[in-house]
């Protein structure tokens, strides 16, 4: 499976933008990029994914490197409610596996 | 806004006990996934299924069983449960598989203890 590498912490002040950066250097031509987010004492929850172009949605901003071994989440003004632990996941490569391998992500703190 | 729903939320098991914990959706998605998460960890696979009928292992299945008997429910059944299975299970869904970048959508999470 391609895997990802990410830090283990970040802090951010609130209302500042926060980049959350991923290593994959490992990734396949047809892999996805997702990123999910699990807040405290809860179950993950999506927040974007892409394959080679920038992303926008409401909660967030994906940019992939041109040569797709690293991307960067970027949460534009951050708020209490997004200190979470964030996951850079590739799609599994295995044929006929359908799962997400999650890693030990990123630990956000985002302070007042 | 149902979506995943999982039973129960907090349960205490004694060694080789066996209970199962339930898991139901009602977005009519094909795919279902158990995972646990052990303290301080990311989330592992125990089994996923595909459809109804059809289920498959996944990173860690030992001491566990599924069963997919309708679109909806997923049960995962711990058979002589044993300390190392003291973890919180969620349950997961999905349209289809990942592999097209689907979203999977989680439960709220079971945690359990087995002492």
């Amino acid at each position: 499976d391609a895997k990802t590498t990410q830090p283990n912490s970040m802090e951010s002040n609130e209302e500042e933008p926060v980049h959350l950066p991923c290593n994959h250097s490992t990734i396949s031509g047809t892999d996805y990029i997702h990123w999910y987010r699990q807040l405290p004492s809860q179950g993950p929850e999506y927040v974007i994914h892409g394959l080679t172009s920038n992303v926008n949605n409401r909660m967030a901003s994906l940019a992939i490197a041109e040569d797709r071994k690293s991307s960067t989440l970027i949460l534009h003004r951050a708020t209490l409610r997004d200190a979470a632990v964030y996951y850079c996941i590739l799609r599994d490569g295995v044929a006929g596996s359908y799962q997400l391998t999650f890693g030990k992500g990123t630990k956000l703190s985002v302070i007042p | 806004n149902a979506g995943v729903t999982q039973t129960p939320k907090f349960r205490i098991l004694k060694i080789g006990q066996s209970m199962t914990l339930q898991c139901t959706q009602d977005m009519n998605h094909n795919y279902m996934y158990w995972y646990r998460q052990d303290p301080g960890m990311g989330l592992k696979l125990i089994y996923y299924s595909v459809g109804a009928g059809i289920t498959d292992k996944g990173e860690v299945p030992n001491g566990y069983n599924v069963s997919r008997s309708t679109t909806e429910d997923f049960p995962l059944r711990l058979e002589l449960a044993a300390p190392s299975q003291t973890s919180v299970y969620f349950c997961a869904s999905s349209y289809s598989g990942v592999i097209s970048g689907n979203t999977i959508y989680f439960g709220e999470g079971s945690w359990l203890t087995v002492v």
